[in-house]
């Protein structure tokens, strides 16, 4: 497995700011991926972080609220733009393997929109 | 405090008890299929899991068992601990996208 780690663990913030969401891993992986938990549901996915290139994201997300960077294979982060009480959630960043095909989750950012 | 499973499904055993876990997944193409559990302010911790070419596979104190035919996947604890408690979700895989359940709290009573 992967240890993987984000910064910041939680944070509140008022509506119309954006916070940016970092995700390290310890060693270099091939996939890299954002989901979003809001309150209460199960865990749906954002978007792919693509090396080198844009982000590939999921239908009802897009590239302008939901700003994604990985500039290596280790590093990755997740912008909440101009935000609004719904964008309240864990952010979580996960990783995939080359050599197995799971995936491993860092502990989550916990967003609360005022 | 934490918000994650207020509203899901809960199970509720006795500690030392079996409990058994269940979720239908949804793409009879998914080929691989994993159990996460979701303690408290943590993210999701791999449990177990299992191809789609296997029907039964089996861990410490958990095995996970797959119906095609029905696209149904139970998680299954021996000897429930309370350290068990936790939210449990079950995720397909098709390509490189996971796909989530909706989730089972699980409560274990001393």
């Amino acid at each position: 497995s992967a240890v993987i780690s984000q910064k910041p663990s939680r944070d509140i913030c008022q509506r119309g700011t954006s916070l940016t969401i970092q995700c390290q891993v310890d060693s270099q992986v091939t996939m890299m991926f954002w989901y979003r938990q809001q309150p209460g549901q199960s865990l749906t996915l954002i978007a792919t972080a693509n090396q080198g290139s844009e982000a590939t994201y999921e239908s009802g997300f897009v590239i302008d609220k939901f700003p994604i960077s990985r500039p290596n294979l280790t590093f990755s982060t997740l912008t909440v733009s101009n935000m609004s009480p719904e964008d309240s959630s864990i952010y979580l960043c996960s990783v995939g393997l080359a050599a197995a095909d799971t995936q491993y989750f860092g502990p989550g950012t916990r967003l609360t929109v005022l | 405090g934490e918000s994650v499973g207020l509203h899901l499904p809960t199970l509720s055993v006795q500690e030392g008890d079996n409990s058994i876990i269940n979720c239908a997944y949804s793409n009879s193409a998914s080929d691989y299929f994993i159990w996460y559990k979701q303690e408290s302010g943590k993210g999701p911790q791999f449990i177990i899991d299992i191809r789609s070419n296997m029907d039964k596979r089996q861990g410490q104190r958990v095995t996970v068992l797959l119906n095609k035919t029905v696209k149904h996947l139970s998680l299954q604890i021996a000897a429930t601990q309370p350290g068990d408690s936790a939210v449990y979700f079950c995720a397909e895989r098709f390509g490189n996208m996971l796909t989530f359940g909706g989730g089972t709290r699980l409560m274990v009573k001393p």
